[in-house]
């Protein structure tokens, strides 16, 4: 059975930093990407990023790319997020989701976790 | 960026009604388009892939249809547990864009 489970969100200051860890099981992991995907409050869906299954391709969304940086460990079959300057529109819940097929480029969200929420505030 | 608009943005319908809500893309995607549904504090749930196959597990009664620019998600005859949000996406080309949400209430 895959699952995949988010940790991490916490409240945290104007400017500061937070990393999220997604944790990863029931499948092959080093053979799919992974991607964060976030909703703030009472609104939709919005990507962030998206890292492949050896690590080497990573794609970010214009709205966190600079700020924000995905990684993975497969031997630990994990994939984290490192926020950093976080803003007050950055507040939202973050999901991980796992990619349904392995390798062919386009990004389809098979499997999610709970999510985990962050809020930026004073 | 590819766009995605849902219409309508809300839908209101009793069980047993069949719903059709229509997703729109800024330009072509094939047939790159998926549907997902999402209840309050829950995760999203991927329901269809490439604009018309099913995801194991999900009911007969949902369907899809489309290609190029325009999609459509159809419920035959919904009932009580398909209540929620649901979600068109365009996995053409980076980066990955959603729709806005399509609210399916009683």
């Amino acid at each position: 059975e895959v699952q995949v489970l988010e940790s991490g969100g916490d409240l945290v200051q104007p400017g500061g930093s937070l990393r999220l860890s997604c944790a990863a099981s029931g499948f092959s992991f080093e053979s799919y990407a992974v991607s964060w995907v976030r909703q703030a409050p009472g609104k939709g869906l919005e990507w962030l990023s998206t890292i492949t299954g050896n690590g080497d391709y990573r794609h970010y969304a214009d709205s966190v790319r600079g700020r924000f940086t995905i990684s993975r460990d497969n031997s630990k079959n994990t994939v984290s997020l490192q926020m950093n300057s976080l803003r007050a529109e950055d507040t939202a819940l973050y999901f991980c989701a796992k990619d349904q097929v392995s390798g062919d480029g386009h990004i389809n969200f098979d499997y999610w976790g709970q999510g985990t929420p962050v809020t930026v505030s004073s | 960026d590819i766009q995605m608009t849902q219409s309508p943005s809300s839908l209101s319908a009793f069980v047993g009604d069949r719903v059709t809500i229509t997703c729109r893309a800024s330009q072509s995607i094939s047939m790159y388009l998926n549907w997902y549904m999402q209840k309050p504090g829950k995760a999203p749930k991927f329901l269809i892939y490439s604009a018309s196959t099913l995801q194991n597990g999900v009911p007969s009664r949902f369907s899809g249809s489309g290609s190029g620019t325009d999609f459509t998600l159809t419920i035959s005859s919904v009932q009580f547990e398909d209540f929620a949000i649901y979600y068109c996406q365009q996995s053409y080309t980076a980066p990955v864009t959603f729709g806005q949400g399509t609210r399916l209430e009683i």
